[in-house]
């Protein structure tokens, strides 16, 4: 399986500032027959189901405020949002869909400093 | 429109089968790509991919639950259903049913079904 590792677990932002979640996947997710990185990334807010934010690793979803952005490569994965809200407070996970079992990371809790 | 909403017992009993149905609409299961997909979280905890289901049968199940679990569709209810065996505690948490689009039996989820909450308890 591959063992997707999100750090930190939580962290607290001020308002406007950025806010950065690193995921590293224990072997690549990169197909290099189309050179697409299988990640992608989820909000979940309290009693709701997970929100896809990003796709294909760098790839927003329709919808999504452009404040959030992927990157990474490979094994080493960022989604950064660029100035929090506090619409933002929620739980994100990464998820690779490279091959099966998909797996999730932990989970990273962004809170409001 | 895309919309997945799941259905099922709210309680099983320890050693029971535990059978969860995904109605959805705006999809047919019948579409090239596309998949169907079951996810669960216990209470506080993180997401567990359990199994999917693509438009051309290909079945994939998680390795540590593969022997519980099984996976079938009926295309004219649009009805996907989940079906778990030899229930425990641990097995407790809110099971998700999700869209799956990305081509080529492989895929993300971008549409998810609010949940139910399983209890696992004699």
């Amino acid at each position: 399986d591959i063992v997707m590792t999100q750090s930190p677990d939580s962290l607290a932002v001020s308002l406007g500032e950025r806010a950065t979640i690193n995921c590293k996947s224990s072997q690549s997710v990169l197909y290099s027959s189309n050179n697409k990185n299988y990640l992608a990334w989820y909000q979940q807010k309290p009693g709701q189901p997970p929100k896809l934010l990003i796709y294909w690793a760098s790839s927003r979803e329709s919808g999504v405020p452009d404040r959030f952005g992927g990157s990474g490569s490979g094994t080493d994965f960022t989604l950064t949002i660029s100035s929090l809200q506090a619409d933002d407070v929620a739980v994100y996970y990464c998820q690779q869909y490279y091959n099966t079992p998909w797996t999730f990371g932990q989970g990273t809790k962004v809170e409001i400093k | 429109q895309i919309t997945l909403k799941e259905s099922g017992p709210t309680l099983v009993k320890p050693t029971q089968t535990l059978t969860l149905t995904c109605t959805f609409s705006g999809f047919s299961l019948t579409t090239r790509g596309v998949g169907v997909g079951w996810i669960r979280q216990p209470p506080g905890k993180a997401l567990e991919w359990l199994a999917l289901l693509y438009w051309d049968g290909d079945k994939r199940y998680s390795p540590s639950l593969k022997s519980r679990l099984s996976i079938t569709k009926d295309t004219s209810r649009n009805q996907v259903v989940l079906t778990m065996i030899t229930m425990d505690p641990v097995d407790a948490g809110t099971y998700f049913c999700a869209h799956i689009v990305g081509g080529g039996n492989s895929g993300y989820f971008d549409y998810w079904g609010q949940g139910t909450l399983v209890t696992v308890s004699s």
